[in-house]
């Protein structure tokens, strides 16, 4: 079983949907969690950094862990065309020496006007 | 902002030949990785340093070698191209706490052909 798992989509939704993106994820010990947007012909840059269970909000995005589950949510409200683009989430696999990252496969998500 | 730079966007080698990939942070971070993204595979990590001429390797490190020989510089290097080898490749880097995970931040890759 992958450390992280992803569904890669892709996702298409109109403006102004709501969007889901999910992980699971295999290790109960896993405490810090990530998600990443990387736009096309770009590198990923951190969108989001939650750290053990429950909810965090920036703007129009908002983070969800659910811990007893092992699955992690992204959450876009109003989505835009800007929003477009390839959603990974990312656990620190290392513990905290290093800092190691797994990756999920990405979801592609478009969203059309 | 810390700042990652990948010395070329689109490179094309031929089968055989030796290819570096440059990669220079300018935030004095320990930890520096580079990783292939592919379709439907998304992130591997290949090798890994957490500090000068330190390494370790990563999930897929077959092929590939690297070098630290100063803080700010990591080099991947292919040893004999292949064209399985034909990839996005992905520099980052991030700081060392021992305490706490801290995130990666990336450059902007290196597509990388195999002819």
């Amino acid at each position: 079983q992958k450390e992280v798992e992803q569904d890669p989509g892709p996702l298409s939704v109109p403006e102004g949907a709501i969007v889901s993106l999910n992980c699971t994820y295999s290790n109960s010990a896993f405490q810090y969690f990530m998600w990443y947007r990387q736009y096309s012909r770009k590198g990923p840059e951190l969108l989001m950094y939650t750290y053990s269970s429950g909810n965090k909000e920036d703007g129009r995005f908002t983070a969800q862990v659910d811990k007893s589950s092992k699955y992690i949510s992204l959450f876009i409200r109003d989505s835009q065309p800007s929003d477009s683009a390839t959603y990974l989430c990312a656990i620190p696999s290392g513990g905290t020496s290093y800092g190691k990252l797994t990756f999920g496969q990405g979801t592609i998500l478009t969203v059309h006007p | 902002d810390v700042k990652v730079t990948q010395s070329s966007r689109y490179l094309v080698k031929r089968t055989g030949e030796k290819v570096f990939l440059e990669c220079v942070q300018d935030m004095d971070h320990e930890n520096m990785f580079w990783y292939r993204q592919d379709p439907g595979l998304g992130l591997r990590l290949i090798y890994f340093s957490y500090d000068v001429k330190m390494k370790e390797k990563g999930d897929i490190p077959e092929g590939y070698s690297v070098s630290r020989e100063k803080k700010e510089r990591f080099s991947l290097i292919l040893e004999s191209a292949s064209t399985n080898q034909t990839s996005m490749y992905l520099c980052a880097s991030s700081l060392l706490q021992l305490d706490s995970n801290q995130p990666q931040h990336f450059g902007d890759g290196t597509r990388l052909s195999i002819l």
